[in-house]
């Protein structure tokens, strides 16, 4: 299957501060990238949709002005947790699709975040 | 799109087949049924994916009832790198608000063992 990848794989950062996190399509043009967060022991929750060249969409009760997405190219897309607070550790995992009639997502390895 | 429901945790034996139950009894003509995995702090691994004829890959089988209310993942041969929670997912492949969007539920804990 496809390949992503996402960095940094771990991250522990000061509350206040803004943490960026890339997902990388590797192998394929990904038309959308999806954002999931996961608390532990529960399932993955989307975050937010994106489309490359436009704004991303939000899931309700996302903030989009906490959880700034951009996807300014077919190979990339980045999340930045601004101002983070400790109620914003969690595992970060995104997924790319390509265009076309391919509907599969790939997921990437995701990114455990930890603010202390 | 439709919701599922699986059980929350099942055990098998290592050699033995895995027979993980997905119920969607709401499910609709035009929505898929997919598989996935995830294995402790992973991303989800796509396994299979069908509509209404049973499948299989290199990695599973998955049976589809007539009805499509319901459907099996089977691994044939369990092992222990097989430990994993399991998700049964029902989407649509095209046009609507949610298209290409994944709704996970809290999925099957599978423990393989010894």
């Amino acid at each position: 299957g496809a390949v992503v990848s996402q960095h940094p794989s771990r991250v522990i950062c000061k509350s206040g501060t803004s943490v960026k996190i890339e997902c990388r399509s590797l192998d394929f043009q990904a038309t959308t990238m999806f954002w999931y967060r996961q608390f532990p022991k529960q399932s993955l929750m989307l975050m937010a949709t994106s489309n490359e060249g436009s704004k991303a969409t939000y899931e309700q009760g996302v903030e989009k002005d906490k959880f700034l997405i951009n996807h300014a190219s077919l190979t990339l897309s980045t999340l930045t947790v601004t101002s983070a607070h400790p109620e914003d550790s969690s595992f970060y995992i995104c997924s790319a699709r390509g265009g076309g009639f391919s509907y599969e997502q790939y997921f990437g390895p995701g990114t455990r975040l930890t603010v202390t | 799109d439709a919701k599922t429901t699986q059980p929350t945790s099942m055990d098998c034996a290592e050699g033995r087949a895995a027979n993980l139950p997905c119920n969607h009894s709401t499910i609709s003509g035009n929505e898929y049924v997919y598989w996935y995995r995830q294995i402790h702090s992973q991303g989800p691994q796509y396994i299979i994916h069908g509509l209404k004829n049973n499948e299989t890959n290199e990695m599973a089988s998955l049976i589809i009832t007539e009805d499509r209310k319901s459907s099996t993942l089977i691994l044939p041969h369990a092992t222990l790198r097989d430990t994993a929670v399991y998700y049964c997912i029902v989407r649509a492949n095209a046009g609507g608000t949610s298209y290409g969007k994944l709704t996970f539920g809290q999925g099957t804990i599978l423990t393989v063992h010894p």
